[in-house]
């Protein structure tokens, strides 16, 4: 399978714990994305990167919450201090080149904070 | 920011009928809309997606229309069969960031 890729798949946390996710996009795509889904709603934006600089943040994205993409290539999003309200899918995705382009998503990691 | 609505929030259909998905964004500067399907425990994956420069596609049995006018695009599935079962999300963009809608939970009875 040559599509976004993420690991875990799964993640369970005692709350006050860290985690950390990692993304591998498509490999021809310079943006990646991530996305926080909740049950029942849409995908949430969370941050954006065009190669290797984080271009933007949600406010959803508090302190705890911190994301990387040092070579323009994978991406991990780390939490600190786990809050049962972080318990989500989240959801990573890329694109090529600037503009509208299609997104792809990986199939996330399911976070559950006890 | 944008604002994406969607209805219904779920959807049952007989096998066999059309479905039809109905979404209303709030900025008129998006230009690119893109409709997902997402089966349980699965990811999200492209269906298909308009510009606004288009006011209809059709790829076999699925179809977007766009009334820029309105503000509002719509998902029409044909001859649904029981592997359209899904919740399908539509989203807006005038840029990178896409704003989705809620999703709807379409069955297909059988």
């Amino acid at each position: 399978d040559t599509g976004v890729s993420q690991d875990p798949r799964h993640k369970i946390t005692k709350r006050g714990q860290n985690v950390t996710f990692r993304c591998d996009p498509i490999s021809e795509h310079n943006r990646l994305y991530w996305y926080r889904q909740t049950l029942g709603q849409g995908p949430e934006f969370l941050t954006y990167f065009q190669n290797e600089a984080q271009l933007e943040k949600s406010r959803l994205l508090s302190d705890r919450f911190s994301a990387e993409r040092p070579k323009g290539s994978f991406s991990t999003l780390e939490i600190q201090r786990t809050e049962q309200g972080d318990s989500a899918m989240y959801l990573c995705a890329s694109s090529h080149r600037d503009g509208n382009e299609k997104l792809f998503f990986g199939s996330g990691t399911q976070l559950s904070v006890l | 920011g944008e604002n994406v609505e969607q209805h219904p929030s779920t959807l049952s259909v007989q096998e066999g009928d059309s479905a039809v998905i109905k979404c209303t964004y709030s900025d008129s500067a998006s230009n690119y809309f893109p409709w997902y399907k997402q089966e349980l425990g699965k990811r999200p994956q492209l269906i298909i997606d308009i510009r606004s420069n288009v006011g209809e596609k059709k790829d076999q049995r699925i179809a977007v229309t766009l009334n820029k006018t309105a503000k509002h695009f719509s998902l029409h599935i044909t001859e649904t069969q029981p592997e359209d079962s899904a919740v399908y999300f539509c989203a807006a963009t005038n840029d990178y960031k896409l704003s989705f809608g809620a999703g709807t939970t379409v069955t297909v009875r059988a």
